[in-house]
């Protein structure tokens, strides 16, 4: 099993929908956990951490259950702006604190 | 702004040759990475450092080499590049501490034929 799965998508969403992302990690004691975005052929870039009880930004809503061991991101009233792929980072404890990104899911959204 | 820059952007390259990459922060971090990306596989660490007299393998370290100068500069060396090498590679770097957030290079896309 991977250290973090997605699906990989692509998710082809109309401009103005809702859409929803998941992601599930294997390491139950994994500590830190975040949203990044990467556009074609770009770096990645932070979007959000991810907070135990939830937590916003304008249009984009990430949410954590620790018990499922799964993330969430949440995009309200989607943009042409927001197709990209976006990431699910989780961090573990530790010394080294290990950072493992997701393969992401590609979101198009479409006019 | 601060930034993380690499070089070079892109490269094709044969097999056998020697490559370095090369990656210079602005932004006074102390820790810095390189990380591989292919498509289906998601970014993969292939080194890191925690300052310049720290260096420790990711993990997929295996025909790489690396090389901290100072603290603003991570190197990455393919001593002999071979085709399965050919990836996307991005320099990354946070503060230390158990700083969260990495910071990406704008990557280098190397072909290795």
């Amino acid at each position: 099993r991977k250290e973090v799965e997605q699906d990989p998508g692509p998710f082809n969403v109309p401009e103005g929908a809702t859409v929803a992302f998941n992601c599930t990690y294997s390491n139950s004691a994994s500590q830190s956990f975040f949203w990044y975005r990467q556009d074609c052929r770009k770096e990645p870039k932070l979007l959000m951490s991810v907070y135990s009880s939830g937590n916003e930004d304008g249009r984009f809503t990430a949410q954590l259950n620790r018990a499922s061991q799964y993330i969430s991101l949440l995009i309200r009233d989607s943009k042409l702006s927001d197709s990209a792929t976006y990431l699910c980072v989780v961090k573990s404890s530790g010394g080294y604190q290990k950072v493992t990104f997701g393969i992401g899911t590609k979101l198009q959204v479409i006019p | 702004d601060a930034d993380v820059t690499q070089t070079p952007r892109n490269r094709i390259t044969k097999t056998g040759k020697r490559i370095m990459l090369e990656c210079s922060q602005t932004k006074g971090h102390d820790r810095m990475y390189w990380y591989r990306q292919d498509p289906g596989l998601g970014l993969r660490l292939i080194y890191y450092s925690f300052d310049v007299k720290d260096i420790n393998k990711g993990e997929i370290s295996d025909g790489y080499s690396v090389s901290r100068q100072a603290q603003a500069k991570f190197s990455l060396s393919l001593e002999s590049a071979i085709p399965n090498q050919t990836a996307l590679y991005f320099c990354a770097t946070s503060v230390g501490g158990g700083g969260t957030e990495q910071f990406f290079g704008p990557g280098t896309r190397l072909t290795v034929l």
